[in-house]
């Protein structure tokens, strides 16, 4: 099975720190993806990457950064923290030649920005 | 472009009787579909897919779907609903050939009453 780790289930930070969120996966899948789900407008895209050194930005880029130095791993980045990025921010990786490969997906983090 | 429509929000069921989850999708080619369910704080997890290989999809948990093309819908149905199926479900789309694209539908939170 598939396993995406994300470093941690809840973080609570103060605003106009510097946070990273980290995330592995163990499938040598391609494409890792950064999620934030907020109530009532479901899951946004931040930014997502097809190989190393690679991104691509989502729909909701700003505020975030991201890195992929390695295959495995993809860290999102929040350069000074802000109470409007208090979220969920769920990790996802899939392969990267297939039609029908689906999102796997890590448990989340749960981020407080104070 | 890709759209996915889940026209119910909210779906309240007895245990022990059927779940019918509507999700209707807008795509120009042939799509990939998913169904995800969502428990509480909890990342996603892939419930079953369709790759064009068969029309009803079998998945995990007893849970299955049907693609109809005529209708442009993948409905999720079970015959009988668990208090544990109690959870947020999400129907989502892609079309490209390197598991990158993926629209989400909003979601339909399913209750399940004892």
């Amino acid at each position: 099975d598939v396993k995406v780790t994300q470093s941690s289930r809840y973080l609570v930070k103060r605003t106009g720190e510097k946070v990273f969120l980290e995330c592995v996966q163990d499938m040598d899948h391609e494409n890792m993806f950064w999620y934030r789900q907020d109530p009532g407008l479901g899951l946004r895209l931040i930014y997502f990457s097809y190989d190393v050194k690679m991104k691509e930005k989502g729909d909701i880029p700003e505020g975030y950064s991201v890195s992929r130095e390695k295959k495995e791993r993809f860290s999102l980045i929040l350069e000074s923290a802000s109470t409007n990025q208090t979220s969920m921010y769920l990790c996802a990786s899939s392969f990267g030649d297939s039609e029908s490969s689906p999102l796997h997906f890590g448990n989340g983090t749960r981020l407080t920005v104070t | 472009a890709q759209s996915v429509t889940q026209l119910d929000s909210h779906v309240s069921v007895s245990e022990g009787t059927p779940v019918l989850l509507r999700c209707n999708y807008s795509s120009s080619y042939s799509p990939s579909l998913f169904w995800y369910v969502q428990h509480p704080n909890k990342g996603l997890q892939l419930l079953l897919k369709y790759t064009s290989a068969a029309t009803l999809v079998k998945g995990i948990n007893g849970f299955e779907a049907e693609f109809k093309k005529s209708e442009t819908s993948f409905h999720l149905t079970k015959p009988s609903a668990h208090m544990s199926d109690a959870a947020e479900y999400f129907c989502v789309v892609s079309e490209d050939n390197y598991g990158q694209n993926f629209v989400f539908g909003p979601g339909t939170r399913l209750s399940v009453l004892p």
